[in-house]
């Protein structure tokens, strides 16, 4: 089983619309989190961490379910500028620090 | 947020060379640092983790004798692919941390291809 599991996608949304991503993790001893969002050819960039009681910026809304092992993202009011590849991303502790990626998700938002 | 500088953004190279590709923390202290590399249309996977003065701790299956990590400073790491071949070819990318689970920020990546 992957570490970090996401669905590749593509999620194709039309502007406007609200759409979620998940992302689940193995292991327990996972000690914090991240949503990043890469565009196409380019690194990826932190677009918000994600707490244990939820937490929101703008029109981006981050949950983390520790219990159920799993990791969300909600993006109300899409625009096009948002089409991009979401990368959930978590740091674990294995004895040391280690920063696992997902496979991403991809969005395509249309006019 | 914190700036992460990596370079060369591109090289070309002979097979059987060895690359050098720099990652530097402008304005942070990292302590520590990880290596990825990405090919089209995949997902970014880790190479290897360092800690500033310290040996790397290196996924499985990646050969650490051809993937050299140096870790010196709290802001820089280097990482020199030696003897590449083509399928050395991809996109290498760093990222540092600052403290222990607080986020890390990325370089811009190096686009290596090894002709």
């Amino acid at each position: 089983r992957k570490e970090v599991e996401q669905d590749p996608g593509p999620f194709n949304v039309p502007e406007g619309a609200t759409v979620a991503f998940n992302c689940t993790y193995s292991n327990s001893a996972s000690q914090s989190f991240f949503w990043y969002r890469q565009d196409c050819r380019k690194e990826p960039k932190l677009l918000m961490s994600v707490y244990s009681s939820g937490n929101e910026d703008g029109r981006f809304t981050a949950q983390l379910n520790r219990a159920s092992q799993y990791i969300s993202l909600l993006i109300r009011d899409s625009k096009l500028s948002d089409s991009a590849t979401y990368l959930c991303v978590v740091n674990v502790n294995t004895g040391f620090q280690k920063l696992v990626f997902g496979t991403g998700t991809r969005l395509l938002v249309s006019p | 947020g914190a700036v992460v500088s990596q370079h060369p953004s591109w090289v070309i190279c002979k097979s059987g060379t060895s690359v050098k590709i720099e990652c530097r923390s402008l304005d942070f202290q990292a302590t520590t640092m990880f290596w990825y590399r990405q090919f089209p249309k995949q997902s970014l996977m880790l190479m290897a983790t360092s800690n500033e003065g310290s040996k790397a701790t290196y996924e499985q299956g990646v050969e650490k004798d051809k993937f050299l990590i140096n870790h010196a400073s709290l802001t820089l790491s280097t990482l020199t692919v030696t003897s590449a071949h083509p399928e050395d070819s991809s996109f290498y990318i760093c990222s540092a941390s600052e403290g222990l689970f607080t986020e890390a920020f990325f370089g811009q990546g190096t686009r290596l291809t090894v002709v």
